[in-house]
């Protein structure tokens, strides 16, 4: 079996600032995502990546950055952090893009000061 | 329109009762995956069904692709299955409902 990993498992910043979010998965799967989850809302995609270096904008891309420059990690960058970003940011990957498993890491909770 | 709607919102049960949730869809998919979540913790994949019946150990999922619904069943709950189950679809990506809150009381 595999695990993803997502660090930190905390981040606080202040608002306006830039903040970075790493995701590392090793059971060598393609696809990775990155998901936002909100309080009594169900996830929302912000990114995903279907191979090294390719990225695709989910539905809530606006505001965020990411990078996949190796197969095993991705990355998510809050370009300017805002007071009602405060949500949990999940990581995941899958073996390819659809009809797959997917499987998810612990999470970062960010608050925004 | 939420395109994925899970129900109950909130489940209530005693120890060892059965429980049943609901999940249904309004578009067009051939995978549904069921997932648990304890507060705070991780995302935990259940069972992955694309269609017809599948089983994990106290777990079932149903899901009828046609009639765009998926159930899962829990026999003989334990308090250590309280949590939030939810489901999604895929649909070129996982389409998520809000969940059911499960809560199993001694």
């Amino acid at each position: 079996g595999g695990i993803i990993t997502q660090t930190p498992k905390f981040l606080i910043g202040q608002e306006g600032q830039k903040l970075t979010l790493k995701c590392q998965q090793n059971f060598n799967h393609d696809t990775m995502y990155w998901y936002r989850q909100d309080s009594g809302k169900g996830l929302r995609l912000i990114y995903y990546s279907i191979t090294e270096n390719d990225l695709q904008k989910g539905d809530l891309s606006e505001g965020y950055d990411a990078s996949r420059e190796k197969k095993s990690s991705f990355s998510l960058t809050v370009t300017s952090a805002q007071k009602n970003e405060m949500a949990v940011f999940l990581c995941a990957s899958s073996i390819t893009r659809a009809n797959t498993e997917v499987f998810f890491g612990k999470g970062t909770r960010l608050t925004v000061v | 329109e939420q395109q994925v709607q899970q129900s109950p919102a909130s489940l209530v049960l005693q120890e060892a009762e059965n429980a049943e949730l609901q999940c249904s869809f309004s578009i067009f998919t051939n995978q549904v995956q069921w997932f648990y979540q304890r507060p705070g913790g991780r995302l935990v994949s259940l069972l992955y069904n694309p269609s017809g019946t599948k089983q994990s150990g106290r777990l079932t999922s149903t899901t009828v692709i046609k009639e765009r619904r998926s159930s899962l069943h829990i026999s003989s709950s334990q308090i250590t299955d309280s949590g939030t189950y939810l489901c999604a679809i895929d649909n070129y990506q996982l389409i998520w409902g809000s969940g059911t809150k499960l809560i199993i009381k001694p």
